[in-house]
């Protein structure tokens, strides 16, 4: 059984600031990985999607590694700002395009 | 283009008591999904339909849960009767078809509390 692992599971970091958010997964039998973002009250937003194939994505100021051979994939936030504090998801794509996820990091960006 | 619309955005009951939850998908969606959110951790897959086929269900607790998607579009999930554990968020998702590059977009979710 896939499971999903977010490390730190909350972080606080002064406006800025450069961070990264780690995910680890069990099982390296995925299609895709990606990052979602939930606001509270709200739904998901998927961030980045990384192919299997692929080794990282690129949105604005945020990149998305992954090594799949290691279970692992890490969300680089560049110049974070107040309107990036959110919780962040990271899920893996199995058969049947079924998600796993973590269990999330909840970022607050301070002024 | 309007995305995934779920209604109620919030529900109080109490246990032992029936509660529904809808969901309408983008337009054009062949693929919704069901999924609960326990506070302070990730979505859960309830059940997923192709059209109006469950196509994986094997994690919905179908003593107390049901769903239906009739005619492929609309879909209702169930709980009845409603037990404390079963406060959470009910997400639904949709995406294109059920291929591992097809996106899922995913609504507002309702909030259950039971009390």
């Amino acid at each position: 059984k896939q499971e999903v692992t977010q490390i730190p599971a909350a972080l606080s970091v002064p406006e800025g600031e450069n961070l990264v958010l780690n995910c680890s997964f069990t099982d390296s039998a995925i299609y895709n990985l990606q990052w979602f973002r939930q606001d509270p009250g709200k739904g998901l937003t998927s961030l980045l999607l990384i192919q299997s194939s692929q080794r990282e994505q690129t949105s604005g100021r945020l990149n998305a590694s992954l090594d799949k051979s290691s279970g692992r994939s890490t969300l680089y936030i560049a110049a974070s700002q107040p309107g990036d504090s959110a919780t962040y998801l990271c899920a893996v794509t199995g058969g049947g395009n079924k998600l796993t996820f973590g269990t999330g990091t909840q970022l607050k960006v301070e002024l | 283009e309007a995305g995934v619309v779920q209604s109620p955005r919030y529900k109080i009951i109490e246990k032992k008591q029936p509660v529904a939850f809808w969901c309408n998908p983008i337009s054009g969606h062949n693929t919704l999904y069901w999924y609960l959110q326990n506070l302070g951790q990730g979505p859960e897959l309830l059940i997923r339909y192709e059209n109006e086929e469950a196509v994986d269900d094997s994690q919905l607790p179908k003593d107390r849960f049901s769903a239906e998607r009739l005619k492929g579009v609309d879909s209702t999930l169930k709980i009845q009767p409603a037990e404390l554990g079963d406060s959470a968020v009910y997400l639904c998702a949709s995406s294109a078809r059920a291929g591992a590059s097809d996106t899922q977009y995913f609504g507002p979710g309702t909030r259950l509390t039971v009390l």
